[in-house]
């Protein structure tokens, strides 16, 4: 069965300043997707980011991007220039092609920026 | 895009009483899933549609728990009778059909429901 860890159940980072969040997960599947999801306070499930596992080159959004390291099976996002809006529990997930029906969400990390 | 609307956003009930949270989904998706979230379980799937119809309710935890997709674009979760411990967040969220890169959800902005 797959699983997704997040070891961090919180975190902090000055404003302006760069973090890192970590994930590992366990599968034996060769392809899959791997996401990272934000949920500010306002509640909403906010994809922030998303990995192809046959993709080798890392997945960037704007100040946001990951160090996917295949072998290792750890997804990492980093956050920079973090801003006061980064703030909010940040969910690693997993899902298997064709499986939107499965996807495995990590236990979050809440990140809080600090002015 | 309006993105996957929920209604209501909050919703406070007694014990007993029937709750109905309903959910339109992003237009196209063909693909409609309930999940709950909880502090002790974090999110845990309920059911999952694929156009109109339920696919897998394996997550629905009781018989209380009963969901539906009328159409493409509505689908609702109801709890009868509500219990406290039915107190969660409900999230609806949408997809496309799996396959040819497809493979994200897009949530809504979930329900808080409180049985008091």
């Amino acid at each position: 069965a797959q699983t997704v860890t997040q070891s961090q159940p919180e975190m902090s980072v000055q404003e302006a300043e760069t973090v890192t969040l970590s994930c590992t997960y366990d599968t034996s599947e060769n392809n899959y997707y791997l996401f990272w999801y934000k949920q500010p306070p306002s509640r909403q499930m906010i994809l922030v980011i998303r990995q192809e596992a046959y993709k080798q080159q890392n997945a960037t959004e704007n100040r946001f991007s990951v160090n996917f390291q295949k072998a290792a099976k750890s997804f990492s996002l980093k956050i920079s220039d973090s801003q006061l809006g980064d703030t909010a529990m940040y969910f690693c997930a997993f899902m298997k092609p064709y499986n939107n029906n499965d996807m495995r969400f990590g236990a979050g990390t809440r990140l809080t920026v600090k002015p | 895009d309006a993105g996957v609307i929920q209604s209501p956003r909050h919703e406070v009930t007694e014990m007993g009483q029937e709750v109905t949270l309903r959910c339109k989904p992003i237009s196209g998706h063909n693909s409609l899933f309930w999940y709950r979230q909880t502090m002790m379980r974090g999110l845990e799937l309920l059911i999952y549609f694929n156009n109109n119809v339920p696919i897998d309710d394996s997550g629905m935890p009781e018989d209380r728990f009963s969901a539906k997709m009328p159409n493409a674009s509505f689908s609702t979760l109801k709890i009868q009778p509500s219990e406290p411990r039915d107190s969660a967040v409900y999230f609806c969220a949408s997809s496309l059909t799996p396959g040819q890169g497809n493979e994200k959800l897009f949530f809504g902005s979930g329900t808080q429901l409180s049985v008091l």
